[in-house]
């Protein structure tokens, strides 16, 4: 059975960039995207963009387009996100999870056990 | 985007009660809709997808049904550790544009 492990906690200034890691173990990416998801304290999950690791092609939510980018390495089974221009509402737990690739057949499991990013002057 | 509005934000319960909650699509997303339960401090669990169908070991008390625009998630008889948050998730947007319901807070009256 897939697990996927993040990176640890982070705590970064204001303008900063931050970079989160999942690796899937007990299995690999093959036929799979990797999202990422982040909920901010005490509120709901938002999606931010996920990335197909055997293509290399990755697609954001508007929102987070021209600041996040999510790239994976096939070798070691782990994707990345990075988060530029940090500010204090990016203080959030960020959560990497797993879906097919094909089309309406892409909810999400399982999911990383998440990265508190905190982001404070 | 595609909008969810899930409904409602929170409920009280007791243990033994069946409860419903809902979540509208602002079209309509073919039964391309997956149930998480997320309690504090962990990350979200898949609970059910295809709006209908359970996901292996989640018990048969948690149901979905739904079609078009509207869906239910149901729990037939609550037990002590369905106390959580749930929320909807549609996965129907091409390329994908996943979005979520804003969450109801399960809480024990």
């Amino acid at each position: 059975q897939v697990q996927l492990v993040q990176s640890g906690a982070e705590v970064k200034k204001p303008g900063s960039s931050v970079k989160v890691s999942c690796k899937a173990s007990g299995g690999t990416f093959s036929s799979y995207a990797i999202s990422w998801v982040r909920q901010a304290p005490g509120q709901g999950l938002e999606w931010m963009g996920r990335i197909i690791p055997i293509l290399g092609i990755a697609n954001y939510a508007q929102k987070f387009q021209g600041r996040v980018t999510i790239t994976a390495d096939k070798s070691t089974s782990t994707a990345y996100m990075e988060l530029s221009s940090l500010r204090s509402e990016d203080t959030a737990v960020y959560y990497c999870a797993r879906a097919l690739i094909a089309a309406r057949q892409d909810w999400f499991d399982p999911w990383g056990q998440g990265t508190l990013v905190t982001v404070s002057s | 985007d595609i909008q969810m509005t899930q409904s409602p934000s929170s409920l009280s319960a007791s243990v033994g009660d069946r409860v419903t909650i809902t979540c509208r699509a602002s079209q309509g997303i073919s039964n391309s809709l997956a149930w998480y339960q997320q309690k504090p401090g962990k990350a979200p669990k898949l609970l059910l997808y295809a709006a209908s169908r359970l996901e292996s070991g989640v018990p048969s008390r948690f149901s979905g049904s739904g079609s078009g625009t509207d869906y239910t998630l149901t729990i037939s008889s609550l037990q002590p550790e369905d106390f959580a948050t749930y929320y909807c998730q549609q996965y129907y947007s091409t390329p994908p544009l996943y979005t979520f319901g804003q969450g109801t807070k399960l809480e024990i009256k």
